[in-house]
């Protein structure tokens, strides 16, 4: 699926507050995941990632929670920061056949941090 | 290590007038490569993506279209640009090991407007 045809969706949180932002993803057999990270006007940064045999992964202040059940994918951030504040982009990786990988991105969430 | 060079930052062009954006990597060789575009607040939607010299895939019918004359070398173009055509511009690499955690890594993009 393309991630077009839809305004962002925004999450505004206080300056040390825990951020939550989810992303519902398509298909069941999706064998890995990335979080993206994109400041204004520039290109998305990779952030943390999570292969499906795992349900949970932590980075620094990040943590990517995984439900297979519900196709569901989280990122969590700790004591949010002004720096922070960018559109977060969810990404699914399928095998498209011929050892050929294809990444889908979810529709992306604005995060604001009210300092 | 590998770097995305992706030129030029901002390109302010009337429409009718051709395009050439390029994208060059370094520190790699095989990569698959990419095209995105997203609209101002919205995702990312794939254009283009190349698994070799010469093999392009277009995901979305449009004015634009794309080459890869080299290895490691990106173009998109168009012959005459239409407004519908700003936007913000990324190339993208991935490593093609066949493998099925590989990351994507973006250029810091271009941003058209077209007049």
């Amino acid at each position: 699926g393309e991630s077009v045809g839809l305004h962002l969706p925004t999450l505004s949180v206080q300056e040390g507050d825990n951020s939550i932002i989810n992303c519902a993803y398509s298909n069941s057999a999706s064998d890995y995941f990335i979080w993206y990270k994109q400041e204004s006007g520039k290109g998305p940064q990779f952030i943390i990632d999570i292969r499906s045999n795992m349900d949970k992964r932590q980075g620094q202040r990040v943590t990517v929670l995984l439900n297979k059940t519900v196709k569901h994918l989280s990122l969590q951030i700790a004591a949010t920061q002004p720096g922070d504040s960018a559109v977060y982009f969810c990404a699914e990786n399928t095998y498209s056949g011929a050892g050929s990988y294809q990444l889908t991105f979810g529709k992306g969430t604005k995060l604001s941090v009210i300092p | 290590s590998q770097t995305i060079h992706q030129w030029p930052a901002t390109l302010v062009q009337p429409v009718g007038s051709p395009l050439s954006l390029e994208c060059t990597v370094e520190g790699t060789s095989n990569p698959n490569l990419y095209w995105y575009r997203q609209a101002a607040g919205r995702g990312l939607q794939l254009l283009f993506y190349s698994v070799g010299i010469g093999q392009i895939s277009s995901e979305v019918p449009q004015n634009l279209s794309a080459s890869r004359p080299q290895d490691r070398q990106f173009i998109l173009s168009s012959k005459k640009l239409l407004l519908s055509d700003s936007g913000f511009y990324l190339c993208a690499w991935r490593s093609r090991t066949g493998t099925v955690n590989e990351k994507l890594f973006f250029g810091s993009g271009t941003q058209l407007s077209v007049l």
